[in-house]
């Protein structure tokens, strides 16, 4: 039972370096989202896709971009990192929309840290 | 943005305690979801509420929709060492694009043995 892959599980990077985390589902899910989640802050929502070609803003989109040209995969760029970037990114895929129905099924996450 | 309140920050109670926290929010929202996040994983739905006032058991936990639906609660009685994670909750209302959520900013619970 795969569900939410995320890769990798940790990376350093340096200030101004440009890297790709990548998020496979197998559960035929239309939705997906790219949370960040800081101590104390829960989790924002920097990105999400209704379905293969469709993304959206979420409240963190600065300094991100997605894309989605399968259903399968909604990989994260970061095109220029910095420290304020820092933190733990989980995917997460739902039938339909997270309000809806709460049903998220979140990936086990990236730590990502740059220096 | 929706802005949710979650409380305590962190807890650490004696094996068999009951727990409480909760969460405000200034604003209304649709639905009131519970998850609860493991150590080095991704959060797991524990209770969704779909109707204020609703009250909804899962076990050892129980979560109630208030009624005015700025807020929720959840409770876990006879805690074990396994009750060990961040709890969070998150509210679900509606924007342009649909429905969305909101998340807490969790509270810690540790647990004695």
């Amino acid at each position: 039972n795969a569900g939410v892959t995320q890769t990798p599980k940790f990376r350093i990077l340096k200030i101004g370096q440009s890297m790709t985390l990548q998020c496979a589902q197998d559960m035929n899910h239309n939705y997906m989202y790219w949370y960040r989640q800081d101590p104390g802050m829960g989790l924002k929502l920097i990105y999400y896709s209704v379905g293969a070609g469709i993304t959206d803003k979420g409240e963190v989109p600065n300094g991100y971009n997605v894309s989605r040209s399968t259903t399968e995969d909604f990989p994260l760029r970061l095109e220029l990192a910095a420290p304020s970037q820092t933190s733990v990114y989980f995917c997460a895929s739902s039938k339909s929309l997270a309000g809806n129905t709460g049903e998220l099924f979140f990936g086990e996450g990236s730590r990502l840290t740059v220096l | 943005g929706q802005q949710l309140n979650q409380s305590p920050q962190s807890m650490f109670i004696q094996e068999g305690e009951d727990v409480s926290m909760n969460c405000t929010s200034s604003s209304i929202f649709n639905t009131w979801l519970w998850y609860k996040q493991d150590p080095g994983e991704g959060p797991v739905l524990l209770i969704a509420l779909y109707k204020a006032g609703e009250l909804t058991s899962n076990g050892r936990l129980t979560a109630q929709f208030g009624i005015t639906r700025k807020d929720s609660f959840l409770n876990i009685s006879a805690s074990i060492p396994s009750d060990v994670g961040i709890y969070f909750c998150a509210g679900g209302w509606d924007n342009n694009a649909g429905n969305m959520l909101t998340f807490g900013g969790g509270t810690r619970l540790m647990v004695k043995p």
